[in-house]
């Protein structure tokens, strides 16, 4: 099993450009989620979802669209990137809420500028 | 008040000392807690659960502290390999999801 894999692993963008964070997992889990992680802090939730056509909102959650069409893919849409969407996007999945069975992939950083 | 608070560090800490960490949480309601391990540029990973009575492995102790909200992690006979980032995860209420602290940076030195 390859896990949770992201792609890109490093992207830069100038502010006003749109692009997609790719998250796949290979797990056949039911959860998945996208956070950020700024320097120096912990990670914050942007969406999340619970299965395949479900969606919903998580802590931080403005300047990022995401759609969950299949169990695998989990796609994170930045529409127009602004310099304070600069981190490192972190996709994880579990097979249900619970921490202790959260996988994270090895995560894209993000420099718009 | 952040929700999940910790000490940001870095503890230095020579090879073999034995190192704790603490985290405060806000929400006297929150069910579940955890330790992650995050190293340098990489994804966090699971350390361990924080159980009410207390659990240990290996090398590694947390506790739970209900009364007075926080967990701890203790490190001991501490290795140059445990030099990381040491994530508190807690779970506000049950079912809902993750809430991690900032981070405390361990550096163990030869």
């Amino acid at each position: 099993n390859a896990g949770v894999t992201q792609t890109p692993k490093f992207r830069i963008l100038k502010i006003g450009q749109s692009m997609t964070l790719q998250c796949t997992q290979d797990m056949n889990h039911n959860y998945m989620y996208w956070y950020r992680q700024d320097p120096g802090m912990g990670l914050k939730l942007i969406y999340y979802s619970v299965g395949a056509g479900i969606t919903d909102k998580g802590e931080v959650p403005n300047g990022y669209n995401v759609s969950r069409s299949t169990t695998e893919d989990f796609p994170l849409r930045l529409e127009l990137a602004a310099p304070s969407q600069t981190s490192v996007y972190f996709c994880a999945s579990s097979w249900g809420a619970r921490a202790d069975t959260q996988y994270f992939g090895p995560g894209t950083r993000l420099t718009v500028l | 008040r952040k929700e999940v608070e910790q000490d940001p560090g870095p503890f230095n800490v020579p090879e073999g000392a034995t190192v704790a960490f603490n985290c405060t949480y806000s929400n006297s309601a929150s069910q579940s807690f955890f330790w992650y391990r995050q190293d340098c540029r990489k994804e966090p990973k699971l350390l361990m659960s924080v159980y009410s009575s207390g659990n240990e492995d290996g090398r590694f102790t947390a506790q739970l502290n209900r009364a007075s909200q926080y967990i701890s992690l203790l490190i001991r006979d501490s290795k140059l390999s445990d030099s990381a980032t040491y994530l508190c995860v807690v779970i506000p209420n049950a079912g809902n999801m993750l809430t991690f602290g900032g981070g405390t940076r361990l550096m163990v030195k030869p």
